[in-house]
């Protein structure tokens, strides 16, 4: 079994900070993958980020990173120098290998102000 | 850059009828998905689709949801008799083997009425 857990239903950020999503994580399975998508308010979910559960370092996507604790099961999504643009929901998700189905988290609506 | 691209956008069906969501993965990929997402939820899977069968189903994915490969491009979710609950985003999704991350198509808003 996996599941997520995204304890922060909102967040509220000022332009050009870095900010932190939290994410923890539960697998029956030692080889998972993890991910990060970004949903704005038109409605397509769009990739940010991957981290395998084998990686050593922590995945990195331009101004996003992904925080990998293993022993602490947590995934956390940090972006840096937020931008207006960032505004939207952010679902943290995950897979196991010997799985197909993704599953998600609840999600954290971010909000950038100017 | 390859995508994931759904039609219709928006669908607006009676209660009663069928629909079929139509979806065209990303072609080198393996693994096809269709989730759904009502509005203001988590994003709840649906079905995943591997080597021409269902691979893995959730408990929503019931005898009213089908989903078929019919021409090794196209990747469509049908839903027979509509029911006002039904009505949500419909994503498609699909991904290359291994621990690989999934892409989504903008998907598809059915409303049910």
């Amino acid at each position: 079994a996996q599941k997520i857990t995204q304890t922060q239903p909102g967040m509220f950020v000022q332009e050009k900070e870095a900010v932190t999503l939290d994410c923890t994580y539960d697998t029956s399975d030692p080889s998972y993958g993890l991910f990060w998508y970004k949903q704005p308010s038109s409605g397509e979910m769009i990739f940010l980020i991957y981290q395998g559960s084998y990686d050593q370092q922590n995945a990195t996507e331009g101004r996003y990173s992904l925080n990998f604790q293993k022993a602490r099961k947590s995934a956390n999504l940090v972006i840096s120098a937020s931008q207006l643009g960032d505004s939207a929901m952010y679902f943290c998700a995950s897979r196991m290998n010997r799985d197909d189905k993704i599953i998600f988290g609840k999600g954290t609506r971010l909000h950038i102000l100017p | 850059e390859p995508e994931v691209t759904q039609t219709p956008s928006h669908q607006v069906t009676q209660m009663g009828q069928e629909v079929i969501l139509r979806c065209v993965p990303i072609s080198n990929h393996l693994y096809f998905y269709w989730y759904r997402q009502i509005l203001g939820q988590k994003v709840e899977f649906l079905v995943s689709f591997y080597n021409n069968e269902i691979s893995e189903k959730s408990e929503i994915f019931d005898d009213q949801f089908s989903v078929e490969r019919p021409d090794g491009s196209n990747f469509t979710l049908k839903i027979r008799s509509t029911k006002l609950e039904d009505s949500a985003m419909y994503f498609c999704a699909s991904r290359d083997r291994g621990l690989t991350e999934a892409f989504f198509g903008q998907g598809t808003r059915l409303t049910v009425v």
